[in-house]
C-alpha cells in the first residue's frame, strides 16, 4: 500500500461549482500537508499547506485535515477555467506522493 | 534567482544508450530529488539525497545512478536507456523538513525524455 492514496481522476466540472479533491495516508507520523498544483507541462508548486488537524483558508482555497480518519481533503469555491491542473497531496516530511487528480473546470 | 534548473528540456535516446539529465538549484538547499511522471501514475521517487555525499534510493531505482558532489548539483544517469524509461523526470530541491521549514519542494520544469 503507498503511504498516500489519491483518485486520479479526471474531474471535471462546470465554472463556479465547489470542487472536492481527497486524498488518505497510511502514517499517523506525518504531520504538514501540502497540497501542490501542476499546470500542463509545468512543473509541480506549492498551492498551500496545512498542519496537523483542521482548516486553512486561502482565498477560494481551503485545506483540511482529518487525523483521525487520516483523510486530507482540498476544496475551491467558485471554480474558474483557470484552476484548470493536476493537483497533487504529499505530506511534507516524506518526498512521495498521491497520484495527483487531473481537474478541468469547463466555462 | 533561477530556482531549480533542468537540462536537456527534451531527449530522444535509442535503446542501450547512455545520458545524464542535469539538475542545478541556487538556493542552496540540502534536499535534492528526482522523480518521474507518467500518465495515471503521479510522480514516482527515483532516488534523493538529504546533503552532498548522501544519496538513497526511492520507488523505481533502477535503471537510474546518481550522485551528490556539491550542494548545487544533483545529475540523473541513465546506464542503459530503455523504452519504459520514456518519461517526464523532474528535479525538486527544499530544505527538508523541520527547524520551522515546511519542507516545501521547489520543482524544475521537466525533461522530456523518449526512449526508442
Amino acid at each position: 500500500q503507498k503511504e498516500v492514496e489519491q483518485d486520479p481522476g479526471p474531474l471535471s466540472v462546470p465554472e463556479g461549482a465547489i470542487v472536492s479533491l481527497n486524498c488518505t495516508y497510511s502514517n499517523s507520523a506525518f504531520q504538514y500537508f501540502m497540497w501542490y498544483r501542476q499546470y500542463s507541462r509545468k512543473g509541480p508548486e506549492l498551492l498551500m499547506y496545512t498542519y496537523s488537524s483542521g482548516n486553512k483558508e486561502d482565498g477560494r482555497f481551503t485545506a483540511q485535515v482529518d487525523k483521525s480518519s487520516k483523510y486530507i481533503s482540498l476544496f475551491i469555491r467558485d471554480s474558474q477555467p483557470s484552476d484548470s491542473a493536476t493537483y497533487l497531496c504529499a505530506p511534507n516530511n516524506d518526498m512521495r506522493f498521491g497520484a495527483g487528480t487531473r481537474l478541468t473546470v469547463k466555462p | 534567482n533561477a530556482g531549480v534548473t533542468q537540462t536537456p528540456k527534451f531527449q530522444v535516446l535509442k535503446t542501450g544508450q547512455s545520458m545524464t539529465l542535469q539538475c542545478a538549484q541556487d538556493m542552496n538547499h540540502e534536499y535534492m530529488s528526482w522523480y518521474r511522471q507518467d500518465p495515471g501514475m503521479g510522480l514516482r521517487l527515483i532516488h534523493y539525497s538529504v546533503g552532498a555525499g548522501i544519496t538513497d534510493q526511492g520507488e523505481v531505482p533502477n535503471g537510474y545512478n546518481v550522485s551528490r558532489s556539491t550542494t548545487e548539483d544533483f545529475p540523473l544517469r541513465l546506464l542503459s536507456a530503455a523504452p519504459s524509461q520514456t518519461s517526464v523526470y523532474f528535479c525538486a530541491s527544499s530544505r527538508g523538513p523541520g527547524g520551522g521549514s515546511t519542507g516545501e519542494l521547489f520543482f524544475g520544469e521537466g525533461s522530456r525524455l523518449t526512449v526508442l
